[in-house]
């Protein structure tokens, strides 16, 4: 069945980089995610990759895939204290299909 | 800004009661609405897609009868939960179906 999965919880140094993992099980799954929610807010879509690529990346943000291990992770460069939050990895198979999530990384910046 | 909103984004009733949650898009026509439910320190659950003038689909194991779902407008789509029990507290969230992903801001519900 469909399923994604995460560590629950990492905790970065301001200024370091931030590496979040996820795996996710359907070989099917076209599109992946990842979403930011900040506390008491819905969330907010940080970026998406395609299967058919391998890496993505926008300013401080870097998704990489590898596909035949269905592993994907979100580096976060120079983490700042903005950048505390829960992030979810998610996956869909079309861009009109349901979305499957995890259940979110929380990250902790240490001072 | 806000293209998708929610309302209310909190609210707290007493057992048995119905709640109605409301999800709007502001600025474009949404013919589909997913509703998510999202436990605390769990992942987001797709519930229900709710289809404009038509009946929505309900994902395995979610009552239709309790979660009613109405899409009676291009820009509106409301799920209420009716006679709510503690363990309907949760955040709901919708979501319409575009091209980027937009979620509202949630609605958390409290049932005491």
């Amino acid at each position: 069945g469909e399923d994604v999965e995460q560590s629950l919880f990492l905790s970065v140094r301001e200024g370091d980089s931030s590496v979040i993992n996820c795996t996710y099980t359907d070989s099917s799954s076209t599109y992946l995610y990842w979403y930011k929610q900040e506390p008491g807010a819905g969330l907010q879509l940080l970026t998406y990759i395609f299967s058919n690529m391998d890496m993505k990346q926008d300013q401080r943000l870097t998704v990489l895939l590898n596909k035949k291990d269905k592993h994907l992770s979100l580096r976060i460069a120079d983490t700042q204290t903005g950048d505390s939050a829960i992030y979810f990895c998610a996956e869909s198979i079309r861009r009109d299909d349901k979305i499957i999530f995890g259940k979110g990384t929380r990250l902790h910046i240490l001072p | 800004g806000a293209v998708v909103s929610q309302h209310p984004s909190r609210v707290i009733c007493k057992s048995g009661t119905s709640v109605k949650i409301e999800c709007r898009s502001l600025d474009f026509q949404a013919t589909t609405m997913f509703w998510y439910r999202q436990f605390p320190k769990q992942s987001l659950m797709l519930m229900a897609t709710s289809n404009e003038g038509s009946k929505a689909t309900y994902e395995q194991g979610v009552e239709k009868d309790k979660f009613l779902i109405n899409h009676a407008s291009l820009t509106l789509s409301t799920l209420t939960v009716t006679s709510a029990h503690p363990e309907d507290s949760s955040f709901y969230i919708c979501s319409p179906d575009r091209e980027t992903q937009y979620f509202g801001p949630g609605t958390r519900l409290l049932v005491l």
